[in-house]
């Protein structure tokens, strides 16, 4: 069981480019989210989905595009990368919600735009 | 909207005593979840403790515990005992109980722990 996983751990992008963060789960779970961190800000959500073919928009999701095709995979995508989007990206997944609610991340991915 | 404030950026304590870290929120909601998360060096979030706001009793997970004041929107975890391995950064999250899937994080406290 290898929980939340993203890749790649660290980028270095030039403005303009794009890419895609990936994040995988095999917890099964049907929620899954992506954050951004900077120093000072906290946790920003970007995008969420509540299941496969479900995504809606977070508190900051201008630049990023997602899908979910399978419950497993929900990734990132930064068409035209700028440099307000170097930031730590964090995966998150959850069963669902319930008073057992627990959200897990997965370990980080280190963005730098030039 | 929602909103989580934590107004401590950084804190100390000092090895075996007590420290707690403070949290504001701001709902119309009556129904929600209250979180604290840890982050340690290594980046990785970790769930603490969690409260559900229609529980009165007050949450606690061995060394952690939180004073949860529905009334005054104030969700405080306290750390009894800090071990050397407590120092990280401390999340505290709201998110709704009405069936949206948002979290909302406060912007951290840097808690120190002093051999």
């Amino acid at each position: 069981n290898a929980g939340v996983t993203q890749t790649p751990k660290f980028q270095v992008l030039k403005t303009g480019q794009s890419m895609t963060l990936q994040c995988a789960q095999d917890m099964n779970h049907e929620y899954m989210s992506w954050y951004r961190q900077d120093p000072g800000m906290g946790l920003r959500l970007i995008h969420y989905s509540v299941g496969a073919g479900i995504t809606d928009q977070g508190e900051v999701p201008n630049g990023y595009n997602v899908s979910r095709s399978t419950t497993e995979d929900f990734p990132l995508r930064l068409l035209s990368a700028a440099p307000s989007q170097t930031s730590v990206y964090f995966c998150a997944s959850s069963y669902g919600g319930g008073t057992q609610e627990t959200q897990y991340f997965g370990p980080g991915t280190r963005l730098l735009v030039l | 909207a929602q909103t989580v404030t934590q107004s401590q950026p950084e804190m100390s304590v000092q090895e075996a005593e007590t420290v707690t870290l403070s949290c504001t929120y701001d709902t119309s909601e009556s129904d929600y979840y209250l979180f604290w998360y840890k982050q340690p060096p290594s980046r990785q979030m970790i769930l603490v403790i969690r409260q559900e706001a229609y529980k009165q009793q007050n949450a606690t997970e061995n060394r952690f515990s939180v004073n949860f004041q529905k009334a005054a929107k104030s969700f405080s975890l306290k750390i009894s005992d800090s071990q050397l391995g407590d120092a990280a950064m401390y999340f505290c999250a709201y998110r709704s109980g009405s069936g949206t899937y948002k979290y909302i994080f406060g912007t951290g406290t840097r808690l120190k722990v002093l051999a």
